[in-house]
């Protein structure tokens, strides 16, 4: 079946530094990429997406890249905080939200 | 603007008896998930709603999950008999509509331990 895989599955950096998590994807259907942050128990919480026409989007200290071709996406967060700890997921859909695919999850630590 | 309301927030319950989990979209939403997360993994999308039809339930187990979405606004999922591997967070999440504002809103989650 179609899957998403994300890595790395934990990422340790010092404050103000930055962090990358990257997505594959399988279905060549997918044209929606959300990241969500979770935080313990909370729900997931939209951080950024994008669509199959953008090749990268920025908010402030987060941005996105998708690779279509090459059916990657990752999450680029600059200038980290101890707030920024948290698991990140990515995910997959087709428009409309149907069939909606999450990586694994990455548990991010940002050291003060 | 409220967000997705789901209860109730935590649940135990012995292998084989039924359990039935509330979720209350973001007002105006069409659109209603329900998504799956075991212990260290992401959501699993079960079903998908689009007012009060079904549009996916390809991955819902239907031997013993159910899911129905009465008046297109609130929504119930149940689960009969209940297995030790049901034991996770269920998850609901509400969008806008599946033209194009379909960001999807999740609600805090019900956690269920089966024993």
């Amino acid at each position: 079946g179609e899957n998403v895989e994300q890595h790395p599955s934990t990422l340790s950096v010092q404050e103000g530094d930055s962090a990358v998590i990257k997505c594959t994807y399988s279905d060549s259907a997918s044209n929606y990429f959300p990241w969500y942050k979770q935080e313990l128990g909370k729900g997931p919480q939209l951080i950024i997406d994008i669509r199959s026409n953008v090749g990268e989007k920025k908010d402030q200290r987060i941005a996105v890249t998708l690779n279509k071709t090459a059916k990657h996406f990752s999450l680029h967060i600059t200038e980290t905080q101890p707030e920024d700890s948290a698991v990140y997921f990515c995910a997959a859909s087709h428009t409309g939200g149907f069939k909606t695919i999450f990586g694994a999850g990455t548990r991010l630590f940002v050291k003060a | 603007e409220a967000g997705v309301a789901q209860s109730p927030r935590y649940k135990i319950i012995e292998k084989r008896q039924s359990v039935a989990f509330w979720c209350n979209p973001i007002s105006g939403h069409a659109t209603l998930y329900w998504y799956q997360q075991i212990l260290g993994q992401g959501p699993k999308l079960l079903i998908q709603f689009q007012n009060n039809g079904v549009v996916d339930d390809s991955q819902l187990p239907k031997d013993r999950f159910s899911a129905e979405r009465l008046k297109g606004v609130d929504s119930t999922l149940k689960i009969q008999p209940a297995k030790l591997e049901d034991s996770a967070v269920y998850l609901c999440a509400s969008s806008l509509d599946l033209d194009s504002s379909y960001e999807q809103y999740f609600g805090p989650g019900t956690r269920l331990t089966v024993t």
